[in-house]
């Protein structure tokens, strides 16, 4: 089965400090990857996705950036932390191939993120 | 562009009372549809999903959902709530493609 594991779960960090976030799925092949934020009481905003190594679209043009080196890794980075950074980083994955299974996305655990 | 309106942001139920929770998506067709729910602290885990067919869904924890395109609604339903059912629930919609749409959530808060 597959599954999909973020870290760190939490993570406290001053304003101006750099961020990596890391997102990996197992037992899959050639997935799309996501990664949302969420903050206090609002829904979930799309920041980036990727459907294969080296392809990032970005939906929200901020201060963050993402990256995939490897097939089933995603990693969500900034040079230099806002207090708006501050929320909780979701990611997800999909099945990139056709079909009704393509259009289903599974959540990690999350990652609250706390900007000082 | 589609868009999902969840129009409840909380919703308060009693133990053991029975739940609904709307959904009405902006689609010029019929798109995928989902419901998640989270609880505080976690990420967003699947309770069902619609693509064809029957238009009563059945999913995990005892919840239902129902397409009707005339409403261009998925309402979630469940019989009778249990305390453990309080979470922040999500629908999407996903036209599909691979970029769904999310709603911006309705809290669910069971009374004893």
């Amino acid at each position: 089965s597959q599954t999909i594991h973020q870290w760190p779960a939490t993570l406290v960090q001053p304003v101006g400090s750099p961020l990596s976030l890391e997102c990996t799925v197992e037992g899959t092949s050639n997935p799309n990857l996501y990664w949302y934020r969420q903050a206090a009481g609002r829904g979930l905003q799309l920041l980036f996705y990727s459907v294969g190594i080296g392809q990032i679209s970005s939906e929200v043009p901020q201060n963050l950036s993402a990256s995939r080196p490897q097939d089933r890794q995603f990693i969500l980075s900034s040079k230099k932390l806002l207090l708006s950074d501050s929320g909780f980083y979701l990611c997800a994955w999909s099945v990139r191939a056709g079909g009704p299974n393509a259009d289903t996305q599974y959540f990690g655990p999350g990652t609250r993120l706390t900007v000082l | 562009a589609q868009s999902v309106t969840q129009p409840d942001i909380h919703i308060t139920v009693s133990e053991g009372a029975s739940l609904e929770l709307r959904c009405n998506y902006s689609y010029g067709a019929t798109p995928y549809l989902f419901w998640y729910v989270q609880s505080p602290g976690q990420g967003l885990q699947l309770l069902l999903k619609y693509f064809s067919g029957d238009t009563l869904v059945q999913g995990i924890k005892g919840f239902e959902a129902e397409f009707k395109r005339s409403q261009s609604s998925f309402n979630l339903r469940k019989p009778s709530v249990h305390w453990s059912d309080a979470a922040e629930y999500f629908c999407a919609v996903n036209p599909r493609s691979y970029i769904p749409t999310f709603g911006r959530g309705t809290s669910l808060i069971v009374h004893p």
